[in-house]
């Protein structure tokens, strides 16, 4: 079966550079989410996407951007990246009101 | 969406059920009960959720009490791959908008030891 897609698996930036990740949602899948998760912590919510309008936003910095595209995939945009910004980043995506949700693999992002 | 308390950690032996708990006492009535692991640095995966039945799947069941103010969480029969973080969460039913985000908590992590 189709999963979530994400690219790249890993990513090395220097600081004040600028990264973009990609995720693929599960075919038919509506809705997509974008968590971040720093060394030893638990996942938090950035921001989520439904029909390509964004549905929620969590405690994303202003330094990051995002949007969903009319195939449906995501785009995390990060400028001005920080050492603080080194942490796994994990999409997800779901259809249906009581579903769960399907995450990635993860893009290991790390800030030297 | 409401607080659940889980038990930082514990472990179980190797082909035994394991019962991981957790406390929802603010549990609305139209939020149900999920339940994520996360395996070392991969993505969480889900297990099951539930409203106020029991459920089961071929994973785990879901024992949620009458009053739905705590669940459990049965892995019959755990292995060594089992051990990871679980993550018990509550949301609402609405799947767009601002209440259809999952927010995790601390997690209890589960030692499966041989």
């Amino acid at each position: 079966a189709a999963g979530v897609i994400q690219s790249p698996r890993h990513l090395i930036k220097e600081k004040r550079e600028t990264a973009t990740l990609k995720c693929y949602p599960i075919p038919r899948h509506d809705t997509v989410y974008w968590y971040q998760q720093g060394p030893g912590q638990d996942p938090q919510f950035l921001i989520s996407f439904y029909e390509k309008m964004q549905s929620d936003k969590g405690s994303i910095p202003d330094r990051f951007s995002a949007q969903q595209f009319s195939d449906y995939h995501s785009e995390l945009n990060m400028s001005s990246l920080e050492l603080g910004d080194s942490a796994l980043y994990f999409c997800a995506s779901s259809i249906g009101a009581t579903g769960g949700y399907t995450f990635g693999s993860g893009t290991r992002l790390t800030v030297v | 969406d409401a607080k659940t308390t889980q038990p930082p950690s514990m472990d179980c032996a190797e082909g035994r059920a394991a019962n991981l708990p957790c406390n929802h006492s603010t549990i609305s009535g139209n939020e149900y009960v999920y339940w994520y692991r996360q395996i070392h640095s991969q993505g969480p995966q889900y297990i099951i959720h539930g409203l106020k039945n029991n459920e089961t799947n071929e994973m785990a069941s879901l024992i949620i009490t009458e009053d739905r103010k705590s669940s459990t969480l049965i892995l019959p029969h755990a292995t060594l791959r089992d051990t990871a973080v679980y993550y018990c969460i509550v949301r609402v039913a609405i799947h767009t908008g601002a209440n259809s985000k999952l927010t995790f908590g601390k997690g209890i992590t589960l030692s499966v030891r041989p």
